[in-house]
């Protein structure tokens, strides 16, 4: 069956470390990838996209890769700071549609 | 701020009633989306439209559910004889252009059937 996995435990961590939240996806074939952060109570916003044939992709903070054939990607957050505590999302979409299928989403909690 | 407004924010309605959701995306928002989000979990998709065209929906979709987008800006989407299983956030997003996929959310709609 497909599934998109996303760690469901909070991961905490001390504020100035990086951040690394693992995107794991099964019988899927996703032409890119994409990250979203979403506060309680709020839709998600855009951060990051990549696509299948790029390793890497960087933006301030913020870095993501993707491994086609190990079917995961991860994004780092560094130097966080307790603004960066939210829920990170991952979304895989395809060649054949527009549409998103989203991940569960990891809660990040940064102690300052 | 995506630009993307959605109302109302909050709707609690009673079990068997009809209600309508509206989203008013920006103008360059040539695609627009909706999806269903309940708690803990992430975003579920249920159609997109092109423009005024509706191009896909989801075959999880109940066929108590609607959506238009009239004259390719604003969306409604509504739900006939609500269920408590329809409580959920009801989320709408647009995006522009043929290859650009990032999407840009409202801020959703919570709808609690009681």
């Amino acid at each position: 069956s497909q599934k998109i996995e996303q760690n469901s435990e909070a991961l905490n961590i001390q504020e100035g470390k990086t951040a690394t939240l693992t995107c794991n996806y099964t019988n899927y074939s996703p032409a890119y990838l994409q990250w979203y952060r979403q506060d309680p109570g709020r839709g998600p916003v855009f951060l990051l996209l990549i696509r299948e044939n790029e390793k890497e992709k960087r933006k301030e903070r913020l870095k993501v890769t993707f491994d086609t054939t190990l079917k995961q990607s991860l994004f780092h957050i560094t130097a966080s700071q307790p603004a960066d505590s939210a829920t990170y999302l991952c979304a895989l979409g395809m060649d054949s549609s527009y549409k998103l299928i989203f991940g569960s989403g990891t809660r990040l909690l940064v102690r300052p | 701020d995506t630009g993307v407004s959605q109302d109302p924010r909050h709707k609690i309605t009673k079990r068997g009633q009809n209600v309508t959701f509206r989203c008013d995306p920006i103008s360059e928002h040539n695609r627009l989306y909706w999806y269903r989000q309940t708690l803990g979990q992430g975003p579920e998709f249920l159609t997109y439209f092109q423009n005024e065209a509706q191009l896909e929906k989801s075959r999880l979709l109940s066929d108590r559910f609607s959506a238009e987008r009239p004259k390719g800006s604003f969306s409604t989407l509504e739900i006939q004889r609500t269920e408590q299983g329809d409580s959920a956030m009801y989320l709408c997003a647009g995006s522009t252009g043929a290859s650009s996929y990032e999407q840009y959310f409202g801020p959703g709609t919570r709808l609690t059937v009681t």
